[in-house]
Formats: C-alpha cells, sequence, structure tokens
C-alpha cells in the first residue's frame, strides 16, 4: 500500500457526462500529480498541484481540471466525456523532503 | 519540455538470464531518474532510482546506469524470475525546490519464461 487513496476505484458513464476523481496523498505530501494511461499506453502528466497550487500543466485537455484543497487532497474533473477519454487515471504524491513519487491505485474510467 | 524514449518496446527472456532496459532524455538538466514496475492491473510501483550525481546503483538484482554525456540510462536485471513479468517505466525529471512532475518513457513489457 502507497498511502496514497483514490476513489472511486472503477467508474462507468456515458458521452457528455462529467465526472470527479478523487485523490488524498499519502501523509504529509505537499505534492500531486494527475496521470493518464490508456489501453496498452504510458503514463501520460496531466498536472501537478503543490500546497493548493497549481504548479504544472501537461497534456491536459480543456474540458479536464482540477483542484487541491487545503487538507492537500485533489479531485480531477472531466467534462463533455467522450469514448477517448476511456482510461486509468492516477494520482501520485511526493514529499517535502523526497523526489519519489508514489501512485494511488487509480481510478478506471470507462465511457460508453 | 523533457522527452523519454524507451527500448524495446517487448523483451522476452528465459528464466535465469539478464534483461536489459535502455532510456534517453533530451533535457540535460535532468538529474533524477526512476523506475517504475507495473504489474497488470496494479499502480506503478518504484523499484529503483538514480540521481545524476551517481553513475550506477544496485539493488539486489536489479541495476540501473546513467550516462550523462550521452543522457541515456538503463535497467539491468539479473537472474531474471517468472514474477519480474511485468510492464517497466523509465522516467526523468528535473529535481529541484519546486518537485516537478515525472516524464516517462512508452514502457517495456518484460516476459520471463520458466
Amino acid at each position: 500500500d502507497s498511502g496514497v487513496t483514490q476513489t472511486p476505484k472503477h467508474l462507468i458513464t456515458a458521452t457528455g457526462q462529467r465526472v470527479t476523481l478523487r485523490c488524498s496523498p499519502r501523509s504529509g505530501d505537499l505534492s500531486v500529480y494527475w496521470y493518464q494511461q490508456s489501453l496498452d499506453q504510458g503514463l501520460q502528466f496531466l498536472i501537478h498541484y503543490y500546497n493548493g497550487e497549481e504548479r504544472a500543466k501537461g497534456n491536459i485537455l480543456e474540458r479536464f481540471s482540477a483542484q487541491q484543497f487545503p487538507d492537500l487532497h485533489s479531485e480531477l474533473n472531466l467534462s463533455s466525456l467522450e469514448l477517448g477519454d476511456s482510461a486509468l487515471y492516477f494520482c501520485a504524491s511526493s514529499g517535502r523532503t523526497s523526489e519519489k513519487l508514489f501512485f494511488g491505485s487509480g481510478t478506471q474510467l470507462s465511457v460508453l | 519540455g523533457e522527452n523519454v524514449e524507451q527500448h524495446p518496446s517487448t523483451l522476452s527472456v528465459q528464466e535465469g538470464d539478464s534483461a536489459v532496459i535502455k532510456c534517453t532524455y533530451s533535457d540535460s538538466a535532468s538529474n533524477y531518474f526512476p523506475w517504475y514496475k507495473q504489474e497488470l492491473g496494479k499502480r506503478p510501483q518504484l523499484i529503483i532510482d538514480i540521481r545524476s550525481n551517481v553513475g550506477e546503483k544496485k539493488d539486489q538484482r536489479i541495476a540501473v546506469t546513467l550516462n550523462k554525456t550521452a543522457k541515456h540510462f538503463s535497467l539491468h536485471i539479473t537472474e531474471t524470475q517468472p514474477e519480474d513479468s511485468a510492464v517497466y517505466f523509465c522516467a526523468a525529471s528535473i529535481v529541484d525546490t519546486g518537485r516537478r512532475a515525472l516524464t516517462f518513457g512508452s514502457g517495456t513489457r518484460l516476459q520471463v519464461q520458466p
């Protein structure tokens, strides 16, 4: 167990809908990263938050947004969903004094 | 931004043989290079990492080497076992006070044949 918690584990929804994925980082970690992994694909960086502030954006679509709350948990919002958004979404966190990233178990999103 | 290329995409070895996976990176400022192992349906798990001030690091059967001049680094697994079968990802980032995100390679599917 990495200490990073993601909910829900599975999400099935329809095209055009909006969903929210939730991540709780390891205790004490200030950084939260979101990654997308499509079938047989690598890990694509979406966005990074540090202590509530957005630090960097990767290949994140305009239909997607995220935020990190004062208690350091983070939410990834995906709207106007398309079939191609079906993927495994991972959250990872890292601490103040270590560069190591620890991943959650992921949320498997299926858009039908 | 950083670009990480990883080869091969698939690798099949006999149990007991060695396996080598290679990565190249583009940003000479990158100074942190971890390797992750991902089993089917599971989370990526950190197996070994190296900073740019070190040329080689070992942990039991796994080792990573780094050539800063050529901008490439490699994962070596010796005495492979069936449980080593998984997808392996290399990554690179710049570690500073900002804790930047990792850029991952495309992954190598390692199959260890019993």
